[in-house]
């Protein structure tokens, strides 16, 4: 699974949009990247996925640039509650015999400020 | 759905002495996974399990066993404990990607461990 690089923190003022980069150069072209977070040592929770186009979904958009090589993660309106480390990871699309098997980097710690 | 539970959410263990993380998830999920994380870093993969009866080592499996009896648990068997397993402990389970599942891993709230 190809490596990404994200910056290991930021901070963003509440009710701002939040946009955390991550940078995924050696992507291949079968593989997808994941966003989850965690907030305060619980467990990982899924926020978004893509492959080639933008995504959106009730948390957050995810916009992949057209060369697949970096993409943005945004959270439209930050809240105190997404205070939590954000995690970008690439993975190919699940091969049965693999599961969904992800690697978890150091990630990028959000701190929404009031 | 109570989804994904761990138990014991702590544990303090000495040295040499053996134990076992309980993993449930009601989900009918057939992927299950083991995952530690040390203070200040990310996630390292211990265990995968695609279904019931076949497991598969991750990146860092020295030290523990799992077994997948069921499609609904997946235990981790801590033996000879030292200090190095002190750890915050996450199981998750998923789908897979086809039928236009999310593929996203359902994470549990984690099972602490200090090894003394």
């Amino acid at each position: 699974d190809a490596k990404t690089t994200q910056p290991p923190s930021m901070d963003c003022a509440e009710g701002r949009a939040a946009n955390l980069p991550c940078n995924h150069s050696t992507i291949s072209g079968n593989e997808y990247v994941y966003w989850y977070r965690q907030i305060h040592s619980q467990g990982p929770q899924y926020i978004i996925h893509g492959l080639k186009n933008n995504e959106t979904n009730e948390m957050a958009s995810l916009i992949i640039t057209e060369d697949r090589k970096s993409s943005t993660l945004i959270l439209p309106h930050a809240t105190l509650r997404d205070t939590a480390v954000y995690y970008c990871i690439v993975r190919v699309a699940l091969i049965k015999a693999a599961g969904n098997k992800l690697t978890f980097g150091g990630g990028t710690r959000v701190l929404v400020k009031p | 759905n109570a989804g994904v539970t761990q138990t014991p959410k702590f544990r303090i263990l000495k040295i040499g002495q053996s134990m076992t993380l309980q993993c449930t998830q009601d989900m009918n999920h057939n992927y299950m996974y083991w995952y530690r994380q040390d203070p200040g870093m990310g996630l390292k993969l211990i265990y995968y399990s695609v279904g019931a009866g076949i497991t598969d080592k991750g990146e860092v499996p020295n030290g523990y066993n799992v077994s997948r009896s069921t499609t609904e648990d997946f235990p981790l068997r801590l033996e000879l404990a030292a200090p190095s397993q002190t750890s915050v402990y996450f199981c998750a389970s998923s789908w897979g990607l086809a039928g236009g599942n999310t593929g996203e891993l359902f994470f549990g709230e984690g099972s602490r461990l200090t090894v003394l």
